[in-house]
């Protein structure tokens, strides 16, 4: 399907723990972005990338890395899980001053 | 600190009636404006965009009005309903920022049948 998928869609992990988010985009795309959606502060801009090996941060990066071998794949890293990142994690990309948005992933930190 | 407010975390309306969602902003770079509909457990989708050299754009029930002297814009849905019910966000957009959006933190509208 086109489009942009996200991988896993929940997730449950232990604190202390690394998770990685997959995020995959079939239209080559060069901007991709990550953000996390939490109650009261909408979506916040945690990484993005301006094309492959180009990565900048965000509002709030701390706690996570990112890479882009391929313009097609950005994955999102959680070195050390910790409970404040317990939230939903949307990866998109932008095509003409429009983004598009994967279905997201429920990221639970025990 | 937000740059892009949504101040109603929600919204009620009748079927058929107009709702009517605002979002005001504080940076006057911003020169491009989205508002995005989000469904549970989807990501948000793409409804209308504005940019800052016009006051209003409409698109079929759904119109965006910019006041740019207020910093300020908003949604109208005419006549609203029960599918309209969702999460909606205001995003903005600045020139030579790497095609960051700065997100509002969302208005949950409900269309009651």
């Amino acid at each position: 399907d086109a489009g942009i998928t996200q991988s896993p869609r929940y997730k449950i992990t232990e604190t202390g723990r690394q998770v990685t988010l997959m995020c995959h985009q079939t239209w080559s795309h060069s901007y991709m972005f990550w953000y996390r959606q939490d109650l009261g502060h909408g979506l916040r801009l945690i990484y993005y990338s301006a094309a492959a090996d180009i990565t900048d941060k965000g509002e709030v990066p701390d706690g996570y890395v990112v890479s882009r071998s391929k313009t097609e794949n950005f994955p999102l890293t959680l070195e050390s899980a910790t409970r404040s990142q317990t939230s939903v994690y949307f990866c998109a990309s932008t095509y003409s001053y429009e983004q598009y948005f994967g279905p997201g992933t429920r990221l639970t930190v025990t | 600190d937000q740059q892009v407010k949504q101040n109603s975390p929600s919204l009620s309306v009748q079927e058929g009636r107009i709702s009517i969602l605002n979002c005001d902003y504080t940076n006057s770079m911003f020169d491009y404006f989205l508002w995005y509909k989000k469904y549970p457990a989807e990501g948000p989708t793409f409804l209308i965009s504005i940019s800052s050299i016009k006051d209003k754009n409409e698109d079929g029930r759904f119109t965006v009005f910019l006041n740019k002297s207020a910093k300020h814009l908003s949604l109208h849905i005419v006549p609203s309903q029960p599918g309209d019910s969702a999460v909606y966000f205001c995003a903005a957009s600045a020139p030579n920022t790497g095609n960051q959006f700065y997100f509002g933190t969302g208005t949950s509208l409900t269309v009651i049948p």
